[in-house]
């Protein structure tokens, strides 16, 4: 069954450090997001990219910022200068499409654990 | 703006109790709504779904029924096992981003 697959599992840096979390969405999928969880609190939408261009980004998702999908198979989120409260678990999700009636179904990654020191 | 309020955990449960977790929502309009799960070192897993009012997900064995009246989406299973232990999500998609909107997620333990 395909998946989406995300790396590293587990990402340690230095504050103002910047970093890059990867994830390879599944194949045939269009649109893809990035969540976040910081421990112990709600998982947040942080930012939503279809055709190759950002389609929505919550206020998190500020100027540290950046996505990209360099190839046919990865999307990359890049955090420019790291802060102690990026620290959090980012998960990668892709989906077929937004229908626009709420029918379709994202499929998510395991995750990357960023700690930022 | 849309929000989803599901119960806190743990939840700690002998193997083959009844298992319900409380989910409710506030939104506009009518959104699809969701349960994730969450193995240890996993990602989340689509549990079950459901598209509108009356509809009912259902997937191994775990139930639940888009509530409109009550704006509920409660996750039932009539007898856990261990293997079921878990972080569970309460989800909605119907924000005007195309993103899913989260609950705080529920810890279960199943103990034999």
């Amino acid at each position: 069954e395909p998946e989406v697959t995300q790396t590293p599992s587990h990402q340690v840096t230095q504050m103002g450090q910047e970093v890059i979390l990867r994830c390879v969405p599944i194949s045939n999928h269009l649109y893809f997001y990035w969540y976040r969880q910081i421990l112990g609190q709600k998982v947040e939408f942080l930012v939503s990219f279809y055709n190759n261009e950002i389609s929505e980004k919550s206020e998190i998702f500020d100027d540290q910022f950046s996505v990209e999908r360099p190839d046919g198979s990865n999307f990359t989120l890049k955090i420019r200068s790291t802060k102690l409260e990026d620290s959090a678990m980012y998960f990668c999700a892709s989906s077929a499409s937004t229908s626009g009636i709420g029918t379709d179904t994202q499929y998510f990654g395991p995750g990357t654990r960023l700690t930022v020191l | 703006g849309n929000s989803v309020t599901q119960m806190e955990g743990p939840v700690t449960l002998s193997e083959e109790a009844f298992l319900t977790i409380n989910c409710t929502y506030t939104a506009t309009g009518y959104p699809s709504l969701f349960w994730y799960v969450q193995y240890p070192g996993e990602g989340l897993q689509l549990l079950l779904k459901a598209t509108k009012a009356d509809d009912k997900g259902s997937n191994k064995g775990f139930e639940a029924t888009y509530r409109k009246e009550t704006t509920s989406f409660h996750l039932e299973k009539g007898s856990v096992q261990v293997s079921d232990s878990a972080v569970y999500f309460c989800a909605l998609w119907g924000g005007s981003q195309g993103n899913l909107i989260f609950g705080k997620g529920t810890k279960l333990s199943v103990k034999p």
